[in-house]
């Protein structure tokens, strides 16, 4: 059965950098599809935030590229994001996910806050 | 960048009713449309890809329909833990983009 679990810190201070990291269990991420990161801040609606391949290729949320970085770590079977100078707004529930597939994380609350 | 436009925000419903949500993007997508369920404190549930086709274990009182820009997900009877948030997710390109989302309440 395939799995995605979302770890990081809950709390990050403003003007810091969010670093997340899901890792894949059941599947291996070098099998195919994208990879991503969606979010939802408290109350509100489902935002999507970007992906990544196992070959590298990535695609971003224009919105947030600025800021973001997404990679993949095969070895570990695992895929990070990295989403700089954080602020208020970016309070959310960040879900890891299997492009395409339905298949999400249980989701972890980031709250930013000094 | 793809604008999904959902509607209406907010259906109040008494189980058993049918219910008609609707999504319309502004460009066509291939079909390439997918509905998501949300229920307080969970992670979305997909229902249906493709436009057409109900994922797996997705009851049959749940269908997709439409076409080029314009979607529907009917609710043939609406059952009580049918009471949720839908959203709409076009993957014809990227970014991948939601709608904000159809909440259907007990009325």
């Amino acid at each position: 059965q395939v799995h995605l679990q979302e770890s990081g810190p809950g709390l990050v201070k403003p003007s810091e950098t969010l670093s997340l990291t899901c890792t894949v269990s059941g599947f291996s991420i070098n099998s195919g599809y994208y990879w991503g990161w969606i979010r939802q801040p408290p109350g509100k609606g489902l935002e999507w935030i970007g992906c990544i391949h196992h070959s590298g290729s990535t695609y971003y949320n224009p919105s947030l590229q600025s800021r973001l970085t997404i990679s993949v770590d095969t070895s570990n079977n695992q895929f990070s994001l990295k989403l700089t100078s954080m602020t208020a707004a970016d309070t959310a529930i960040y879900y890891c996910a299997r492009d395409l597939t339905g298949l999400w994380g249980q989701g972890m609350l980031v709250t930013v806050s000094s | 960048e793809i604008v999904m436009t959902q509607s209406p925000a907010t259906l109040s419903v008494s189980p058993g009713e049918r219910v008609t949500l609707s999504c319309r993007a502004s460009q066509s997508l291939n079909n390439n449309l997918a509905w998501y369920q949300q229920k307080p404190g969970q992670a979305p549930r997909l229902l249906i890809h493709g436009a057409l086709t109900r994922a797996t274990g997705i009851p049959a009182r749940f269908s997709g329909s439409g076409s080029g820009s314009d979607f529907t997900l009917t609710i043939s009877s609406l059952q009580s833990e049918d009471f949720a948030v839908y959203y709409c997710q076009q993957y014809n390109g990227w970014p991948r983009t939601f709608g904000r989302g159809t909440k259907v309440e007990i009325k």
